[in-house]
């Protein structure tokens, strides 16, 4: 069965420092890969999707980037964090090249700038 | 701006009243439409979803959602809610012009009297 881990679950960092948010997919190959931020009120924000190795669609300017290096792979990345960058992540994946359009989400990773 | 918007942010409801929840989308075109359910403390998970044919879909849990293209619609209802209903809901679109772009609404949290 395929399954989604993400990590870290909780993140506290002070503004400046840099961030790396990882998210690895098992058991299926090729998937449509997602990253999404999601606050009280506002739904689930796209940020970033892939749909291959090196690919990578940017939905949003802001302070974040993202990079898949291996297809099962798929990392939400900064070099300097700001205040607004504090929330909860959730990585997702799809089968069949997301046509299906059913995700399946990780744990979430929670991150607080201070 | 092409957007998903969801009215509605919090219903409140009594148990075994009817439920209408709305969701407006702003894409031309063919899309595929869904709604997810995020129970809480649980991931989100998919409620239903819209391809084509019937324009009347049925999901789990007694819930079913009407495609109406001419309004850019796909509301969710419910004839009669339970308690165990309480959760926050997300309509969702996939743009057939970006097709693996899945872009939700802001949610709407559901919360029924026992």
């Amino acid at each position: 069965s395929q399954t989604i881990h993400q990590w870290p679950a909780t993140l506290v960092q002070p503004v400046g420092s840099p961030l790396s948010l990882e998210c690895t997919v098992e058991g299926t190959s090729n998937p449509n890969l997602y990253w999404y931020r999601q606050a009280a009120g506002r739904g689930l924000q796209l940020l970033f999707y892939s749909v291959g190795i090196g690919q990578i669609s940017s939905e949003v300017p802001q302070n974040l980037s993202a990079s898949r290096p291996q297809d099962r792979q798929f990392i939400l990345s900064s070099k300097k964090l700001l205040l607004s960058d504090s929330g909860f992540y959730l990585c997702a994946w799809t089968r069949d090249r997301g046509e299906s359009g059913e995700l399946f989400f990780g744990e979430g990773s929670r991150l607080t700038v201070l | 701006a092409q957007s998903v918007s969801q009215h509605n942010h919090h219903v409140i409801l009594s148990e075994a009243a009817s439920l209408e929840l709305g969701c407006n989308y702003s894409y031309g075109g063919t899309v595929n439409l869904f709604w997810y359910v995020q129970y809480p403390g649980q991931h989100l998970q998919l409620l239903l979803k819209y391809f084509s044919g019937d324009p009347l879909v049925k999901g789990i849990k007694g819930f079913e959602a009407e495609f109406i293209k001419s309004k850019f619609s796909f509301n969710l209802r419910k004839p009669s809610v339970q308690w165990s209903d309480t959760a926050e809901y997300f309509c969702a679109v996939i743009p057939y012009s970006s097709a693996s772009k899945i872009i939700f609404g802001s949610g709407t949290r559901l919360s029924i009297r026992p």
